[in-house]
């Protein structure tokens, strides 16, 4: 099992303004997953974070409006950059272990862009 | 493309009574697993039942129980003996390559 840790748990931002979305694991997992799950509805795969590479980005997701880092095998981040109400949803960080293990999740982020 | 289908929004049932959430998906995938997750108005995620394609045998926990049919590429979800804790958002999920979410069934249990 994994245990997973998100900050916040829930902001407020301004319009135009950028977002950072914490994640720490309490063990060394090789992929983390970022999803978003706008109101009301399913989660949706924005990217998975490699340590020691590049995201790899899901259609319709770019780097440059969702940064994510990913400096060990224990955390990672991902940024809501240049923010409009459009981006209010939930965003959670995920971890499994492969194709048929259980998906652990954090308790995710409640994003409202004002 | 893999695609999971939940043709029920919103299901209730009465405490103790027995519901069932359908799910369907669309995959050319051979192998491959589904998931049952729970999503509580905490938003913590909770995986409820796993099953692996290869096996035929359906997925058991307590009282919860699929019905899997792979050529109809099917995984309902049945919950027995309802209780008040178990209202909550529910989503099938696929996995092959990625997890692939459904758009979920809401879940009211009526005391």
């Amino acid at each position: 099992s994994a245990v997973i840790s998100q900050k916040p748990s829930r902001d407020i931002c301004q319009r135009g303004t950028s977002l950072t979305i914490q994640c720490q694991v309490d063990s060394q997992v090789t992929m983390m997953f970022w999803y978003r799950q706008q109101p009301g509805q399913s989660l949706t795969l924005i990217a998975t974070a490699n340590q020691g590479s590049e995201a790899t980005y899901e259609s319709g997701f770019v780097i440059d409006k969702f940064p994510i880092s990913r400096p060990n095998l224990t955390f990672s981040t991902l940024t809501v950059s240049n923010m409009s109400p459009e981006d209010s949803s939930i965003y959670l960080c995920s971890v499994d272990g492969g194709r048929g293990t259980e998906a652990f999740f954090g308790q995710g982020t409640r994003l409202t862009v004002v | 493309a893999q695609t999971v289908t939940q043709s029920q929004p919103e299901m209730s049932v009465q405490e103790a009574e027995t519901v069932t959430l359908s799910c369907t998906y669309d995959t050319s995938e051979s192998d491959y697993y589904l998931f049952w997750y729970k999503q509580p108005p905490s938003r913590q995620m909770i995986l409820v039942i796993r099953q692996e394609a290869y096996k035929q045998q359906n997925a058991t926990e307590n009282r919860f129980s699929v019905n899997f049919q792979k050529a109809a590429k099917s995984f309902s979800l049945k919950i027995s003996d309802s209780q008040l804790g178990d209202a909550a958002m529910y989503f099938c999920a696929y996995r092959a390559n990625k997890l692939i979410f459904g758009t979920g069934t809401l879940l009211a249990v009526q005391p």
